[in-house]
This record gives structure tokens, C-alpha cells and sequence, in this order.
């Protein structure tokens, strides 16, 4: 069974301290790992969709990366606005679903 | 906003009753997801449909059942609604008919169920 898990729980930064939040992934046979913004009770925002190992975007203040086994979300000068809890989620060749990992909470202080 | 619409934003009931969520996903879009997502679970993939067949089937309940329409819309159907089915639920849609099968998918706003 597919398995996504994100690290850590949660993240409180103080405005401009940037950091990783990591995704570790354990498919069978990746076809896409994607990444979402998820504002309290709405719903999932796109951000990213990563391919192959190697592979990185950018957006804004926003750059994900990918490996054979992790992607992490890098956040360079966070400002408050970029609150919100991360998702990450892989879908496999044989499936058309996507699994989504616990998501990280990431609290920006000003 | 995704262009993918939810209705209704918020539905309370009562256990034992029986609701039916909506969605349009984006304007092209022939497939339908739907996800449930509770504190305890968090996302979790329940079916899909692909311009008007199911396609996929997660973990969903036999009280539950979905459809979508030749107009692409699609209707999620809970019954016998029971505490525990209190969460929110989201549509998503991708694979646009001009562009074949894409990968990404776009969420809706979603519906806050509550069950009493």
C-alpha cells in the first residue's frame, strides 16, 4: 500500500527563517508527487506537481525538490501569509487516486 | 479559485438522514474526484468518475454513492448518516478534454458535514 508521510507536524518560523518540510514516500511506481496549500476549511490549493527524481519548481517564496524517496518543500523568507498547512500527495501508474500524507502546519510569526 | 464549485458550503442533519453533495468541476474537465477529510483520517480518496463511468473506487462505504451527469456535473449521495460521517468532503477534477489525460487535480471549497 502506498505510503506518504510529512515531517514535521507542525512548524512555527518567525517572518524571514526559512526551512524544509519534508515528504517520504513509499510507492509502486511513482507517476506524479504533487504539493498543496490548505487554508483552515477550505480546500486544497495546487502548488506543485513533480515528476522525476532530480526535478525542482519554483514559486515564489516556494521551491520543491524531488529524490527517488523524499521531495522536501523549501520556504525561503516566509511571511505570515504563507501559514497554512502543506500537503503532500503521490499517485502511482496503477492507480488514478491520489494518497495524501498528514500534512505539515506551518505558523509564520511576525 | 480553482473553477471547480461545491454546493452546499455547510449541511447539518440528523443521524439516519440521507444527503446528496454536489459538484461542477472545471469548465473541460471529465473526471470527478471525491475525497473525505476528518481530523482523524485526513485526506481520503473515495471515487472517481470519468465522463460518466466510474473509474475508481477507494475505501468508500456502501451507504455512499455518487454519479456524474451528462453534463459532467456529479452528485455525492450519503445515507443512513451516522456521527462518525461528520467531516468534509471535497470534489477535485482534471483530465481535460482538449489536453487527454493530466495528472494534476483541482479541488473545490468543499462541504462541511455535520452530523447530530
Amino acid at each position: 500500500e502506498d505510503q506518504v508521510t510529512q515531517s514535521p507536524e507542525a512548524l512555527r518560523l518567525q517572518e524571514g527563517e526559512s526551512s524544509s518540510l519534508n515528504c517520504s514516500y513509499t510507492v509502486s511506481g511513482l507517476r506524479g508527487l504533487f504539493w498543496y496549500r490548505q487554508d483552515p476549511g477550505k480546500g486544497p490549493e495546487f502548488l506543485f506537481t513533480l515528476y522525476s527524481a532530480g526535478e525542482e519548481k519554483e514559486k515564489e517564496r516556494l521551491k520543491a525538490t524531488l529524490t527517488k524517496k523524499e521531495s522536501f518543500l523549501h520556504i525561503t523568507a516566509p511571511k505570515p501569509e504563507d501559514s497554512a498547512t502543506y500537503l503532500c500527495a503521490v499517485r502511482t501508474y496503477n492507480d488514478y487516486k491520489l494518497s495524501f500524507g498528514a500534512g505539515t502546519t506551518v505558523t509564520v510569526r511576525a | 479559485d480553482s473553477g471547480v464549485t461545491q454546493t452546499p458550503k455547510h449541511l447539518i442533519t440528523a443521524t439516519g438522514q440521507r444527503v446528496t453533495l454536489r459538484c461542477s468541476p472545471r469548465s473541460g474537465d471529465l473526471s470527478v474526484y471525491w475525497y473525505q477529510q476528518s481530523l482523524d483520517q485526513g485526506l481520503q480518496f473515495l471515487i472517481q468518475y470519468y465522463n460518466g463511468e466510474e473509474r475508481a473506487k477507494g475505501n468508500i462505504l456502501e451507504r455512499f454513492s455518487a454519479q456524474q451527469f451528462p453534463d459532467l456535473h456529479s452528485e455525492l449521495n450519503l445515507s443512513s448518516l451516522e456521527l462518525g460521517d461528520s467531516a468534509l468532503y471535497f470534489c477535485a477534477s482534471s483530465d481535460r478534454v482538449d489536453r487527454g489525460v493530466t495528472d494534476t487535480q483541482y479541488f473545490g471549497p468543499g462541504t462541511r458535514l455535520t452530523v447530530l
